[in-house]
């Protein structure tokens, strides 16, 4: 089964909009959530994280909420920029770390 | 400082024939990673190391895959009578430890004829 699914395979964004991508997962032991972007031929590259603890985290143009009782957390980019596009995936992680498990991913279009 | 690194970066075998992929983890990096990725989907986890054992291998597919991280450093994964069905990218990721985040590598893209 699949314990972390993004429902939007992709996203098509006007440049300075905000993108907001979706993750909702079904294991309640998840404890830390993260994103990850990727490039075409490159490995994923860490973007943000939240811990469970937490409702909201922000770095720069990025901020991940995540809603525990809805089991769901999202990713806001704003403003977006034609460099953002790539393919974003949410992961979590269990208390003590370790294995992650991946969403499907959500390509992201940033339209200059 | 340098990143994860994987080679080779492409594999090309035939079916039944035996792979090794190898992956050299941030320096300091006591944690390490494999995952596979298939078209289309997310990186699945196959297996994690801390230091030279393997602390998780309960993502192998079956008993053709394995790896091994003799000195706690570079790790190999290997796998043996391959299957078309196993032509995905293989990713590496390192942390500093369990609980930190993962860095990935740049992955092999394995492709089984």
């Amino acid at each position: 089964d699949q314990q972390v699914k993004q429902n939007s395979p992709s996203l098509s964004v006007q440049e300075g909009r905000i993108s907001i991508l979706n993750c909702d997962y079904t294991n309640s032991m998840f404890d830390y959530f993260l994103w990850y972007k990727k490039y075409p031929a490159e490995g994923p590259t860490f973007l943000i994280s939240i811990s469970s603890i937490k409702d909201k985290n922000e770095d720069g143009r990025f901020t991940v909420f995540l809603n525990k009782s809805a089991k769901h957390l999202s990713l806001h980019i704003v403003p977006s920029q034609p460099g953002d596009s790539a393919v974003y995936f949410c992961a979590a992680s269990g208390r003590s770390g370790s294995r992650l498990t991946f969403g499907e991913g959500t390509q992201l279009t940033v339209n200059p | 400082g340098a990143g994860v690194s994987q080679t080779p970066s492409n594999k090309v075998t035939e079916k039944g024939k035996y792979v090794e992929l190898r992956c050299d983890p941030i320096s300091g990096h006591t944690a390490l990673y494999w995952y596979r990725q298939s078209l289309g989907q997310g990186p699945e986890f196959l297996i994690y190391f801390q230091g030279t054992g393997a602390a998780d291998d309960s993502g192998l597919p079956n008993d053709r895959f394995f790896a091994v991280r003799p000195e706690g450093s570079v790790s190999t994964l290997k796998i043996q009578r391959t299957e078309r069905g196993d032509s995905a990218v293989y990713l590496c990721a390192s942390s500093f430890t369990r609980s930190d985040t993962q860095y990935f590598g740049p992955g092999t893209r394995l492709t089984v004829l």
